[in-house]
């Protein structure tokens, strides 16, 4: 089974200040490993993805993410916050080893980022 | 760039009503998702499709059903409504094995 967890409803920073959002996973194989994020009655918009190969993904947006195999971490990170990266952000993990091709959603950390 | 695209944006049903919610993929990607996500939940996985075969089944009612067509699109039927079917209810495509991108949603009102 796969599953990810996101232990924080919410996070708070500064304009200009660095951010990150954490996510951990669990998978019997190898993750394949997404970012989202979700505006008020908006879909969720594809951020970045983690397949194989260099630990630290670069994404849309300014945002980036490592990969840490042995935290079994995939946090989303930026160097300086923007008040519009206000949102709600979803991590996601599909098990690679998996016959299903579905990815599994974490519960979503909402991101304030005060002026 | 062709997103995948859901209609109706908006849909007001009233209890015990049916509903029929309906995705247009991005061309030439395989697989369609739905997904609900209530208030203040995550997406949670109903159904998929592969090549318009169902791939994998979620915690989908069994009030609805769902199927794709010759054209990709695909419709997710929903009968018997309740109140707690409120949600927002999202489609998806992708190749297969790809990262999925999502539409805007249908936000489906019991009332």
């Amino acid at each position: 089974a796969q599953s990810v967890a996101q232990p924080e409803d919410q996070v708070n920073v500064a304009e200009g200040n660095p951010l990150t959002v954490k996510c951990t996973y669990s998978v019997s194989g190898n993750p394949y490993l997404f970012w989202y994020v979700q505006y008020p009655n908006r879909g969720l918009q594809f951020l970045l993805k983690y397949i194989t190969g260099d630990n630290l993904v670069k994404g849309s947006y300014g945002f980036e993410a490592e990969f840490n195999k042995s935290q079994t971490s995939f946090h989303l990170k930026k160097p300086s916050a923007l008040v519009s990266d206000s949102a709600l952000y979803f991590c996601a993990v599909r098990d690679m080893a998996g016959g299903s091709y579905i990815p599994t959603f974490g519960r979503g950390t909402s991101l304030i980022v005060h002026p | 760039a062709a997103g995948v695209i859901q209609s109706p944006r908006h849909l007001i049903k009233e209890k015990r009503e049916t509903a029929t919610l309906k995705c247009y993929p991005i061309p030439r990607h395989d697989t369609v998702y739905w997904y609900q996500q209530g208030p203040g939940q995550d997406p949670q996985f109903l159904i998929s499709f592969y090549e318009k075969m169902q791939s994998d089944k979620g915690s989908i009612p069994d009030r609805f059903s769902a199927q794709q067509f010759s054209d990709y699109h695909s419709e997710l039927n929903m009968s018997s409504l309740e109140l707690g079917d409120s949600a927002l209810y999202f489609c998806a495509s992708s190749l297969q094995g790809g990262e999925a991108f999502f539409g805007q949603g249908t936000r489906l009102t019991v009332v």
